[in-house]
């Protein structure tokens, strides 16, 4: 497509229910990142994809969080048994990757409400 | 610890005039800049970027900066428009490794009619 789909564009959950959230990104960007973005605040790093492979897993708050990339386009972000800190929005980006600067295309973001 | 810091939260600029957005950093590895701009209920969207071997770039009505020793940079916009209100998040990458991108906590742009 155009540009980054994310669906849900917004999810409320119970404390202790799992979500899953997704992320189409731009047709042929090799990167795909997921970030975190609390109110007030900036995105917070969550994970890195290259292709199908997890190269960067190291902003994942907990092993509640768990991302997926199994054919290297779609992506899923799951959070189990949610607690009430997960509230945020979860922001997924792409870019082209390879050697060099590149810039991160977002997507609207997947708004999460943990009640 | 915050590798990439904006410390105004908010910033109010008559339109017409200049608004002069300041961004910090501490990683020495850090070699490539970005602004990005965010409306409400959308993702950031890239404005405007600098390698560490330039101190300047200029698109249209944006101004980039970089002082390397001082590990610091700005975002000017002349002249600044109703429409420029927004966060606006200074961001910063290592691109020895990959894409990673590490963002501030972003400023607040009101400009004034």
């Amino acid at each position: 497509g155009a540009g980054v789909s994310q669906s849900p564009r917004y999810k409320v959950a119970k404390r202790g229910q799992d979500v899953a959230l997704r992320c189409d990104p731009i047709s042929g960007h090799v990167s795909l990142f997921w970030y975190q973005q609390a109110l007030g605040q900036g995105p917070e790093f969550l994970t890195y994809f290259q292709n199908e492979a997890q190269l960067d897993k190291s902003g994942l708050p907990s092993d509640r969080f768990f991302a997926e990339r199994p054919e290297g386009s779609v992506s899923t972000l799951k959070i189990q048994r949610t607690q009430q800190e997960d509230s945020a929005v979860y922001l997924c980006a792409s870019s082209r990757g390879g050697a060099g600067a590149n810039v991160l295309t977002f997507g609207a973001g997947s708004r999460l409400t943990v009640l | 610890d915050q590798q990439v810091k904006q410390n105004s939260p908010s910033l109010s600029v008559q339109e017409g005039r200049i608004s002069i957005l300041n961004c910090d950093y501490t990683n020495s590895m850090f070699d490539y800049f970005l602004w990005y701009k965010k409306y409400p209920a959308e993702g950031p969207t890239f404005l405007i970027s600098i390698s560490s071997i330039k101190d300047k770039n200029e698109d249209g009505r944006f101004t980039v900066f970089l002082n390397k020793s001082a590990k610091h940079l700005s975002l000017h916009i002349v002249p600044s428009q109703p429409g420029d209100s927004a966060v606006y998040f200074c961001a910063a990458s290592a691109t020895t490794s990959y894409d990673k991108v590490i963002f501030g906590p972003g400023t607040s742009l009101s400009v004034i009619p």
